[in-house]
């Protein structure tokens, strides 16, 4: 069965800190896809990557970088530089080529501190 | 280009009632998931629409339904509503099945059951 762990409930770092945020998953297939969203308070979920099981290059996009390591099943997410409009929610999800369930974690709240 | 539309945004109803919840996605988007986010249970996938075909249901009971129009918009109901239902219901739109590219998210309706 496809799993969406995100270990870290909460997390504080102060304003221009590097925090990496985990996400380890589980699923049986050797096709499938991982994503990241962002739900600031507004409420809306912010599409931030989709990356499939055979790309396990790191990808970088100005302050976020994204880890994908097939060998642990993770794909962590670091904001480096962090700033107060990165406070939010975060969420890992999976989703196997057998079907388009998208599986989320539970996600992670993030608060930076100016 | 308008984004992911979901009405109405709140909603307050009584035990044993019914409710639809209507999402209109983003034009030219042929796919529409639907997801509950609870605090106790995070974003659990409902179903997901793909020109007006239900391709995928996750593990709610019968009273949760839902239909998609040929204009891709959709609807969802749950009928027989209980306490437990109260929740954020997120409709997201994509072009593609979810697996296969960035899903669109509306803003939400809030279900409040009393």
């Amino acid at each position: 069965a496809q799993k969406v762990t995100q270990a870290q409930t909460e997390i504080s770092v102060v304003e221009k800190e590097d925090v990496t945020l985990d996400c380890v998953y589980e699923t049986r297939d050797t096709t499938y896809y991982l994503f990241w969203y962002k739900q600031p308070p507004s409420g809306e979920l912010v599409f931030l990557i989709r990356r499939n099981s055979f790309d396990e290059q790191n990808e970088i996009s100005g302050r976020y970088s994204w880890n994908f390591q097939k060998s642990t099943s993770s794909f962590n997410f670091t904001i480096t530089a962090s700033q107060v409009v990165d406070s939010a929610v975060y969420f890992c999800a999976l989703s196997e080529n057998r079907d388009d369930k998208i599986i989320f974690g539970k996600g992670t709240r993030l608060h930076i501190l100016p | 280009k308008a984004g992911v539309t979901q009405t109405p945004r709140y909603l307050i109803k009584t035990r044993g009632q019914q409710v639809t919840l209507s999402c209109s996605p983003i034009s030219g988007h042929r796919s529409v998931s639907w997801y509950q986010q609870t605090p106790g249970q995070g974003l659990q996938f409902l179903f997901e629409y793909f020109s007006e075909t239900q391709r995928n249901k996750g593990n709610f009971p019968g009273r949760f339904s839902g239909r998609q129009f040929s204009n891709s918009r959709s609807e969802m109901n749950v009928s027989t509503l209980e306490l437990g239902d109260s929740a954020l219901y997120l409709c997201a739109s994509s072009w593609l099945p979810p697996r296969a590219n960035e899903q669109f998210f509306g803003p939400g309706t809030r279900l409040t059951v009393l």
